[in-house]
């Protein structure tokens, strides 16, 4: 079935350091992929998506690309700000009517020091 | 738009009470999903329905667990008998059918909490 594996945190920075969190994931066929941004006591937020091999999402200078070959989908900004403090989640949607679920990595809670 | 509705936001009740968690999706979007959330098993899909129809239900942990939709505009998750295991944050999210979306939109979830 399908599966998604995110870095493990806590990630703590400081402001403007780069952040990266890794994903990769196991599909059939070809999966889009998401990243959703979880801020305390909300629901998730869409962040970006890519729905097939080389695309780039971005927002909000957050990026990932979709790597087929690697199967990967690593979140990257380049200067983080204390309003990103959130955790984030890497997920994946089949491409077959019937397996449009979202499947979920564990999360990675990002803290971003001023 | 509004979004996806869920009411109530946040609910506290005792072991063996009966639990509605309630959902409006956005209009027009044809796919509804019930997920859960806990620190223990993360982010789970429960039910998810396509016009209405209920399409995967393996993530419903028990019998205790009742999903509906009535209708394109609503959908509950019962909970029969509650338990304190079942406490957790309870989201419903929505979705097109491609090509006018391919991303689900998630409510503020429902809260709940069982003594």
């Amino acid at each position: 079935g399908n599966s998604v594996t995110q870095m493990e945190g806590p990630v703590t920075l400081s402001e403007e350091a780069f952040l990266t969190i890794n994903c990769t994931y196991t599909a059939t066929g070809y999966p889009s992929l998401f990243w959703y941004v979880q801020y305390p006591g909300e629901g998730l937020q869409l962040l970006l998506k890519a729905t097939k091999a080389d695309d780039k999402g971005s927002n909000k200078g957050f990026e990932a690309t979709y790597r087929k070959e690697t199967t990967s989908f690593h979140l990257e900004k380049g200067s983080v700000q204390v309003s990103d403090s959130a955790v984030y989640f890497c997920a994946l949607s089949g491409f077959r009517s019937n397996d449009y679920k979202l499947s979920f990595g564990a999360g990675t809670t990002v803290t971003v020091r001023a | 738009d509004a979004g996806v509705i869920q009411s109530p936001r946040h609910e506290v009740t005792e072991m063996g009470q009966e639990v509605t968690l309630r959902c409006k999706p956005i209009s027009g979007h044809d796919y509804l999903f019930w997920y859960r959330q806990t620190m223990m098993r993360g982010l789970e899909l429960l039910i998810y329905f396509n016009n209405n129809v209920p399409i995967d239900d393996s993530g419903m942990p028990e019998d205790r667990f009742s999903a509906k939709m009535p209708n394109a505009s609503f959908s509950t998750l019962k909970i029969q008998p509650s338990e304190p295991r079942d406490s957790a944050v309870y989201f419903c999210a929505s979705r097109g059918t491609p090509p006018n979306t391919d991303t689900q939109y998630f409510g503020p979830g429902t809260r709940l909490t069982v003594l």
